[in-house]
């Protein structure tokens, strides 16, 4: 079975500075698809960013990428000029590309504070 | 209304009581999902419904029961649950045949349940 880890319980960062999250899995598939979930104290899990594995490229979105290493089965997520606003757990998932495949993996997270 | 919405937020109840969570989602879409979120650990997947029909049931004790009456609405029905069943359960929703593994899953905000 598919296992998705996060080694980080808690990071911190300064404000405007640069912050990256680590995540790690563990499956025997060649195609799957991994995300980046925040989950802020509101509790709303909201999509930060989606990685295809067939895809080479990392995927970014605004201050947000990810550096996905297939090989050392790595997706990390990079904040770059945090603010106070992405103070938040995050969840790092994974989901089979097989169709009807049901079931997300989730690591435990990581709660990431933003000093001022 | 906008999103995943579930109510209530906040659940206390005794081991001998009978209680009901319920998710409504208004995004259109045919897959809905329940959650079991405990302190420090991944989620876990409990429940999957895809187009009304339950599609999986991870070895979920019986004292949760799911119904989902149309795409737009999903319930968990409790009865005699212990404390260690205290979580924040989470409903989400997404779009797609068959489950599709690429589409971003839509959480709602949790309800927090306490069992005494």
């Amino acid at each position: 079975a598919q296992t998705v880890t996060q080694s980080q319980p808690e990071m911190s960062v300064q404000e405007a500075e640069t912050v990256t999250l680590s995540c790690t899995y563990d499956t025997s598939e060649s195609d799957y698809y991994l995300f980046w979930y925040k989950q802020p104290p509101s509790r709303q899990m909201i999509l930060v960013i989606r990685q295809e594995a067939y895809k080479q490229q990392n995927a970014t979105e605004n201050r947000f990428s990810v550096n996905f290493q297939k090989a050392a089965k790595s997706f990390s997520l990079k904040i770059s000029d945090s603010q106070l606003g992405d103070a938040a757990m995050y969840f790092c998932a994974y989901r089979s590309a097989l169709w009807g495949n049901n079931d997300m993996r989730f690591g435990a997270g990581t709660r990431l504070t933003v000093k001022p | 209304e906008t999103g995943v919405t579930q109510t209530p937020r906040h659940l206390v109840m005794g081991m001998t009581n009978k209680k009901s969570l319920k998710c409504e989602q208004h995004l259109g879409h045919n897959a809905m999902y329940w959650y079991k979120q405990s302190a420090k650990k991944p989620l876990e997947l409990m429940f999957v419904y895809s187009l009304e029909e339950r599609v999986e049931n991870n070895s979920v004790p019986s004292r949760f029961s799911p119904e989902c009456p149309n795409s737009s609405h999903l319930f968990l029905h409790l009865h005699t649950l212990q404390p260690e069943d205290s979580a924040l359960y989470l409903c989400a929703s997404s779009q797609g045949e068959l489950l599709a593994p690429y589409n971003e899953q839509f959480f709602g905000p949790g309800t927090r349940l306490t069992v005494l």
